[in-house]
């Protein structure tokens, strides 16, 4: 069966520590892949996505992602995270040249402490 | 402002009854697509529609029904069939039914008592 598999289901962190979440998923073959970030009380955002191209792709407020096609992953990072990133966190593949349809992974809760 | 929009924020129904959730987007966006968010599970893909008047089951479709008599809505039915039909629901939207980025509106809390 296709699947997202994320391995953290919650991380606690302090203010300043860097961050890696990881995402790993069962295709062979192209994908596209996303994050996508729930901050409490708010919409699901698009953090960043891979098409094509560098597979090291930059986001939004510092965030990167690194695709690595020979360990099908596609893991989060952050040098320095800080309070305000605290929210659930989810990886999602799509396979190009079929439908449109997000294969998601159960999402990482972040708690950030100052 | 464009978007999607999603109504109501909370629902609270009684067992047996069918409820509907509203979605609209005005974002002239063919693809609209249904979710269903429970802890720990992420999102599953309920029905998605590539265009007006044409959509297609997702992988839990059981229980629910859509239309998309119009671009810009998207409703789905949860009717007394669906089994657990507590959940938070989002709807989505991408310009393309291929392999363009999904747009999330802000979700709708169901709770069947």
């Amino acid at each position: 069966a296709q699947s997202v598999s994320q391995h953290n289901h919650h991380v606690i962190l302090s203010e300043a520590a860097s961050l890696e979440l990881g995402c790993n998923y069962s295709y062979g073959g192209t994908v596209n892949l996303f994050w996508y970030v729930q901050y409490p009380g708010q919409h699901l955002q698009l953090l960043l996505k891979y098409f094509s191209g560098d597979p090291l792709v930059k986001g939004i407020k510092g965030f990167e992602a690194e695709f690595i096609k020979s360990k099908f992953s596609f893991n989060l990072r952050k040098p320095s995270v800080q309070w305000s990133d605290t929210a659930e966190y989810f990886c999602a593949v799509t396979r190009p040249g079929g439908y449109n349809k997000l294969i998601f992974g159960a999402g990482t809760r972040l708690a950030v402490h100052p | 402002d464009g978007g999607i929009t999603q109504s109501p924020k909370y629902l609270f129904r009684k067992e047996g009854q069918n409820v509907t959730l509203s979605c609209e987007q005005n974002l002239n966006h063919d693809a609209m697509y249904w979710y269903r968010q429970d802890p720990g599970q992420g999102l599953r893909l309920i029905y998605y529609s590539q265009i007006v008047n044409d959509f297609q089951k997702g992988d839990i479709a059981e229980g629910y029904s859509v239309s998309r008599e119009k671009k810009e809505s998207f409703p789905l039915t949860v009717t007394s069939a669906q089994k657990n039909p507590t959940a938070f629901y989002l709807c989505a939207s991408s310009i393309g039914w291929r392999t363009d980025t999904q747009y999330f509106g802000p979700g709708t809390r169901l709770t069947v008592l």
